[in-house]
């Protein structure tokens, strides 16, 4: 149980081009996602907090113009890179906390298994 | 704000030998979590650490949180190929994680 999907699992894009990234939990609901970007060999950084039914909460030095989140339902997190730049080049990985009792004082996150996007 | 560090950067260890993270909040944390990414995969939830100088084990796996819950390790028993990947404790911010830097452990057969 505690599944996430992401697709696509790569992209390669043109500089300019916007690119979609879909993150579904499959066997939960999840009225919360995160979206992360990890570089190599990096940590991973939180980008922002996908919220169901209203707006992202975007980190410190995040574009929200850049990176467009739309949380439609309680299974589908979407990230939208626009206008692409190959330093967005990144592997970009949502997760969720599964069941009611998730969050910080229950399960830990789990991951989508990520989608590698390079700009050229 | 809120800072976990994490060290080594990097172990390269010979199968067999042990091996040990150590994970250092700036503050005092609910709760620690750990993680496995193995290279080119996704991180894996592995466990959470709640309890004041709690101590858990998983297989070859030792994990340990601090009386004062700033700060937690990660030890390894005699090291496998499969240990491979980079290990990452968390800890909480509100609702969000914040990620070590993670170790790299490699492991030399």
């Amino acid at each position: 149980g505690a599944v996430v999907s992401q697709h696509p699992s790569w992209v390669i894009c043109k500089s300019g081009t916007s690119v979609k990234i879909e993150c579904r939990s499959l066997d939960f609901q999840a009225t919360t996602m995160f979206w992360y970007r990890q570089f190599p060999k990096q940590s991973l950084m939180l980008m922002a907090t996908s919220n169901e039914g209203s707006k992202a909460t975007y980190e410190q030095g995040v574009e929200k113009d850049k990176f467009l989140i739309n949380h439609a339902s309680l299974t589908l997190s979407t990230l939208t890179v626009t206008s692409a730049h190959p330093e967005d080049s990144s592997f970009y990985i949502c997760s969720a906390y599964p069941g009611l009792a998730g969050g910080p004082l229950g399960l830990g996150q789990h991951f989508g298994p990520g989608t590698r996007l390079t700009v050229t | 704000g809120q800072q976990v560090m994490q060290i080594p950067q990097y172990q390269h260890v010979q199968e067999g030998e042990d091996f040990t993270t150590y994970c250092n909040s700036s503050t005092t944390l609910s709760n620690i979590q750990w993680y496995k990414q193995r290279p080119g995969g996704h991180p894996v939830f592995l466990i959470q650490l709640v309890k004041s100088g709690e101590v858990k084990k998983q297989k070859r796996l030792t994990f340990q949180f601090g009386e004062a819950k700033k700060n937690s390790s990660l030890h390894i028993t005699a090291t496998q190929t499969t240990d491979v990947g980079t290990y990452f404790c968390a800890g909480p911010k509100g609702n969000k994680l914040v990620f070590g830097a993670g170790t790299i452990l490699r492991v030399k057969s």
